[in-house]
């Protein structure tokens, strides 16, 4: 099973929106609303922030948001903070027995 | 906030053991209870889970499948990851994490570096 394809970095300043890219393929994310998104900040554990494609968990800024078209997905975080600063990681559940896979991840630096 | 606590050592010799549990709240049978590890070759790459369904199961990825094992002991409210015959490609940060059936995984636990070196 591979891992999804995500930009390795983007950046903004500090206001604008971003997009991340997650791509997959019919075995996972085009074939499955259960794609989730993380924040990971150095030396941290990976945290929580979109589920089943655009849902948020309850204490997630609402600067967050998650969509899905076909095989790609997407994180979008509006008015960029310098706390957004981090690596973001795309997963999909998948038809194969390895039940995840995760993305390539995504360096977010705020200018 | 739901905390999931790791513990277990951070070094292993090559061909021995990896053991790891983690300490988890109470009620396990209304979750699933995951392993991940993370490194800069392979990335973030799910290892297995365990989950009750009117009797407990487990999955298994299909890179370790052969030398992995993950059990929950509900009395000792912890569940715990083997993987044997463990090589220099194994060095990772370990992590646990508690999730859904299908939606992925939630709570992490703080994560184990974990180095396999003689």
């Amino acid at each position: 099973q591979s891992a999804l394809t995500q930009p390795a970095s983007v950046s903004g300043s500090p206001g604008q929106s971003i997009t991340i890219s997650c791509t997959g393929t019919s075995s996972d994310v085009a074939d499955y609303n259960y794609v989730a998104w993380y924040q990971q900040h150095p030396g941290k554990a990976p945290k929580l922030m979109i589920y089943e494609v655009s849902n948020r968990p309850s204490g997630v800024s609402n600067r967050f948001s998650g969509s899905k078209s076909g095989n790609t997905a997407s994180l979008t975080i509006s008015g960029l903070q310098a706390e957004d600063e981090a690596d973001y990681y795309c997963s999909s559940y998948t038809i194969s027995s390895t039940l995840y896979v995760f993305g390539t991840g995504t360096k977010v630096t705020v200018l | 906030q739901v905390q999931l606590q790791q513990s277990g050592p951070g070094l292993v010799k090559p061909s021995q053991t990896l053991s790891l549990t983690c300490a988890i709240p109470g009620d396990s049978v209304s979750s699933a209870w995951n392993w991940i590890r993370q490194s800069p070759s392979r990335g973030l790459e799910w290892l297995g889970r365990t989950y009750y369904n009117s009797r407990w199961y487990s999955d298994y990825a299909l890179s370790v499948k052969s030398r992995i094992t993950i059990n929950l002991d509900t009395s000792k409210n912890q569940f715990s990851l083997q993987l044997n015959s463990m090589t220099p490609e194994d060095t990772a940060v370990y992590y646990c994490a508690r999730g859904f059936l299908r939606a992925g995984v939630d709570y992490w636990g703080q994560g184990t570096l974990v180095t396999v070196s003689s």
